[in-house]
């Protein structure tokens, strides 16, 4: 069953604390996509990366890194150093900008 | 810089009467521009593209480059089509992103 998979759904933190996210696909895709969603401002975007190997960062990018080290997974990891964490999280991916992007069901992190 | 405005939050509309979901962009490439919509507890999900130049669940989209739009419309509104609707970007440059605006609710009444 093709698609791309988010875990986990839900996740609860600790402040001060780094937290990784899960995104995974097996679409064969190679761009791929971090956006926070946050009521009143849309779809943000963190992190992409076009290829294996390569990232670049997005308009919010601060206190978020990323890894492209397999083409099917692209994890987020939202360190101490981001001041409002809490937040809904989706990943999505597509196989090229004229395509259509596809978007997991996303991770809720609240950060306590 | 890459941007997409959506103006308007809230869009309430009745049953039957036309839609229109306002969608500006700045960009100084070839964009892709490109319509996503999430309905109650499902994923979000692609609506059309400008370059399919093609019409779903009764919408349509055309991309005008001197007004830098890419305005969603459907002549009669339906409940179903009540949901969050997105408009996005896709730049053409080396490192080229997707970018989403800030979305417009559609609330269809009965």
């Amino acid at each position: 069953d093709g698609g791309i998979t988010q875990s986990p759904k839900y996740l609860f933190r600790k402040e001060g604390q780094n937290v990784t996210l899960s995104c995974e696909q097996n679409l064969n895709h190679d761009a791929m996509y971090w956006y926070r969603q946050d009521p009143g401002q849309g779809l943000r975007l963190i992190y992409y990366s076009q290829i294996v190997n390569d990232f670049q960062k997005g308009d919010i990018a601060e206190g978020y890194s990323v890894s492209r080290e397999k083409k099917e997974s692209f994890p987020l990891t939202v360190t101490s150093a981001q001041k409002n964490p809490t937040a809904f999280y989706l990943c999505a991916s597509s196989i090229d900008r004229e395509a259509e992007a596809f978007f997991g069901q996303g991770t809720r992190l609240t950060v306590v | 810089a890459q941007r997409v405005t959506q103006p308007e939050k809230l869009l309430s509309v009745f049953k039957g009467a036309p839609v229109e979901l306002k969608c500006n962009y700045s960009y100084s490439g070839s964009p892709e521009l490109f319509w996503y919509v999430q309905y109650s507890r499902q994923r979000l999900q692609l609506l059309l593209r400008h370059i399919s130049r093609e019409s779903i669940k009764g919408f349509t989209a055309d991309l005008n480059k001197g007004e830098t739009s890419f305005h969603l419309k459907k002549p009669f509104a339906q409940e179903e089509d009540s949901a969050m609707y997105y408009c996005a970007l896709s730049g053409d440059g080396a490192t080229n992103k997707l970018i989403f605006g800030t979305g417009t609710l559609l609330a269809v009444q009965p």
